[in-house]
């Protein structure tokens, strides 16, 4: 069965410096999503991604985030600048091209900003 | 405001008893319904899904949930609870029709079980 994967699983940092997080969405999916779950609280949205561009992102998506798409199966999320409370786990997502908003997600990766 | 509400933080059944967790949204429309489960150390799983239809959906690992429209709840069912079950679910809402939309979750509730 088709999945979403994700690497690193986990991800430790020291502040200031720049992550990459790397995700392979579902082959056939169009739609990508990246939200985040910090310890003990909600999952949140972050951005979606559709036709190489973003479609939507929350208030949390600011200019030290972005998201690429750089080649034809990773998508990836960069934040330039980390900050200790960047601390989370980090999903992916994907979906297809239908009138369902059913969205596929990955293991996460765990990021720890020391 | 769009949200979901699971009232429930922590809930512990026995093994064999029967379970319920609740779930709650504000939306302008009736939106798409999701459970997905997330055990330790893992990602999210999708339990079931509400599109359209009978308000009453089977998922995966004999979990159900109805849809009431009224109550604007999307209620999480298990008749016989195994102690595999034990994780956290999260309860989520998705905008209808071709948008990209993102989903909004609850706060979870983490099941316990008892031998």
């Amino acid at each position: 069965e088709p999945e979403v994967t994700q690497t690193p699983s986990h991800q430790v940092t020291q502040m200031g410096q720049e992550v990459i997080l790397r995700c392979v969405p579902i082959s056939n999916h169009l739609y990508f999503y990246w939200y985040r779950q910090i310890l003990g609280q909600k999952v949140e949205f972050l951005v979606s991604f559709y036709n190489n561009e973003i479609s939507e992102k929350s208030e949390i998506f600011d200019d030290q985030f972005s998201v690429e798409r750089p080649d034809g199966s990773n998508f990836t999320l960069k934040i330039r600048s980390t900050k200790l409370e960047d601390s989370a786990m980090y999903f992916c997502a994907s979906r297809a091209v239908t009138a369902y908003n059913e969205q596929f997600f990955g293991p996460g990766t765990r990021l720890t900003v020391l | 405001a769009q949200s979901v509400t699971q009232p429930d933080i922590h809930i512990t059944v026995s093994e064999g008893a029967s379970l319920e967790l609740r779930c709650n949204y504000s939306y302008g429309a009736t939106p798409y319904l999701f459970w997905y489960v997330q055990s330790p150390g893992q990602g999210l799983q999708l339990l079931l899904k509400y599109f359209s239809g009978d308000t009453l959906v089977q998922g995966i690992k004999g979990f159900e949930a109805e849809f009431k429209r009224s109550q604007s709840s999307f209620n999480l069912r298990k008749p016989s609870v195994h102690w595999s079950d034990a994780a956290e679910y999260f309860c989520a809402v998705g905008a209808r029709g071709g948008s990209q939309g993102n989903l909004i979750f609850g706060k979870g509730t983490k099941l316990s079980v008892k031998p």
